[in-house]
């Protein structure tokens, strides 16, 4: 079974502080993925990577960064994390390629910035 | 811009109760449309994957079908077990990542 881990399931950070999202996947998936979900909104994708190193900004990249040096890592960076960044973070992973293949999520990690 | 709204946005059932749920999508060429189970507190779990109008899936109570404009989660005979937000997700030609709707939240009542 494919596995994608977070690396926090609950987060209190304070407004200003860089906050730091791990993700690892142990099915040598070439493609990862950075969700926030927020009531009413749904998921809404903030970042991608196709491969280590490639990155794509999604539909809400603002106030976030990744970095992907390892294949089965994908790291999600609030530079200075702000109230609006509360929400719940969703990563997912899945193969790479031509084929429309379904993308498996993690447990999500709920960051409440006060 | 690619589109999917999902309706209703909440319906509740008696246990037993067969009801559909249904996802409309605005896309430019459709690569895949995708299913996804989400509990309360939990990662979406992934259902289905329908990649062609007419195409049929099918797993325990659960019946997914697709056209051209739109796909329908069949529930049939629901148990409680069955309450959670059902996702629906398409993948557009040309795009790696997936648009999803908001979702169906779905309780069953015993």
């Amino acid at each position: 079974d494919v596995k994608v881990t977070q690396s926090s399931r609950y987060l209190v950070k304070r407004t200003g502080e860089k906050v730091f999202l791990e993700c690892v996947q142990d099915m040598d998936h070439e493609n990862m993925f950075w969700y926030r979900q927020d009531p009413g909104l749904g998921l809404r994708l903030i970042y991608f990577s196709y491969d280590v190193k490639m990155k794509e900004k999604g539909d809400i990249p603002e106030g976030y960064s990744v970095s992907r040096e390892k294949k089965e890592r994908f790291s999600l960076i609030l530079e200075s994390a702000s109230t609006n960044q509360t929400s719940m973070y969703l990563c997912a992973s899945s193969l790479g390629g031509a084929s429309p293949y379904e993308q498996y999520f993690g447990p999500g990690t709920r960051l409440t910035v006060t | 811009e690619d589109q999917v709204t999902q309706s209703p946005e909440a319906l509740r059932l008696q246990e037993g109760e067969s009801s559909s749920l249904n996802c409309s999508y605005t896309v430019s060429g459709l690569r895949g449309l995708f299913w996804y189970r989400q509990d309360p507190g939990k990662g979406p779990e992934f259902l289905f994957t329908l990649y062609s109008a007419g195409e049929e899936k099918e797993k325990e109570r659960l019946k997914a079908t697709l056209t051209k404009k739109e796909s329908f989660l069949h529930i049939t005979a629901p148990k409680p077990e069955d309450s959670a937000t059902y996702l629906c997700a398409v993948q557009a030609t040309g795009r790696r990542a997936l648009t999803f709707g908001s979702g169906t939240r779905l309780q069953v009542q015993p």
